[in-house]
């Protein structure tokens, strides 16, 4: 089974800061690399998909990159919105979901 | 506009069975891969089976053997059969729609499963 491992699992910033999320998989999975943010109570939405794609409707300050083993999610100045959780998920066998950075309000 | 809508979640004891339905609309859930994901409460997201276009089943290691994913053509719904309940098993259970490199896009609200005596 391919294992999602994401760094840090908690983050401290301030609104306009500019944040980095590191996902790693166990193996090669391309570009099979998929990012969610998910709120309080909420299910989770999707933000980029294919490692580096924005999906439709979400903010351009947020970005992906990577392939292979080694993945990013950038924020390029948070706003009060993007204070959530954060999940990476392979889907290049089955799915697993990395356990998830809490990104707080420094 | 598509829609899922999950029900069936409630509370059992250990050893208990339950059946989740997830309703779909605005797709057709027996030309789409979809997949059930949990959330156990403080916990981060899980996933725990996927079923896929052609019909073909996976399953995560702790739920093998207990867990059986299904889709009914007719109905256009999405089935988790829960048998041999544990208390680690208590989550809230989401359905979903994965569009495999496009992502998962489309989730339900929800259900709530409890596992306690």
């Amino acid at each position: 089974d391919i294992q999602m491992t994401q760094s840090p699992t908690s983050l401290s910033a301030s609104i306009g800061d500019r944040v980095t999320i590191t996902c790693r998989a166990s193996q090669t999975i391309s570009s099979y690399l998929n990012w969610y943010q998910q709120k309080p109570g909420k299910a989770p939405k999707l933000l980029i998909y294919a490692a580096s794609t924005l999906q439709s409707g979400v903010p351009s300050r947020f970005s992906g990159s990577g392939s292979g083993t080694h993945f990013t999610l950038t924020i390029s100045s948070l706003q009060p919105e993007d204070f959530a959780t954060y999940y990476c998920q392979q889907s290049y066998t089955a799915l697993t979901f990395g356990q998830g950075t809490r990104l707080e309000i420094k | 506009e598509v829609q899922l809508v999950e029900s069936g979640g409630g509370l059992i004891q250990p050893g208990g069975s339950l059946r989740l339905a997830c309703a779909a609309s605005g797709f057709a859930v027996s030309t789409h891969y979809m997949t059930w994901v949990r959330q156990a409460p403080g916990k981060g997201l899980e996933w725990v089976s996927l079923i896929h276009s052609g019909g073909s089943t996976d399953y995560t290691d702790s739920v093998k053997g207990r867990f059986t994913i299904s889709r009914d053509k007719t109905n256009n719904t999405l089935y988790l059969q829960m048998n041999s309940l544990r208390v680690e098993d208590t989550a809230v259970y989401y359905c979903a729609r994965d569009l495999r490199v496009f992502g998962v896009v489309n989730w339900g609200q929800g259900t709530l499963v409890t596992v306690s005596s």
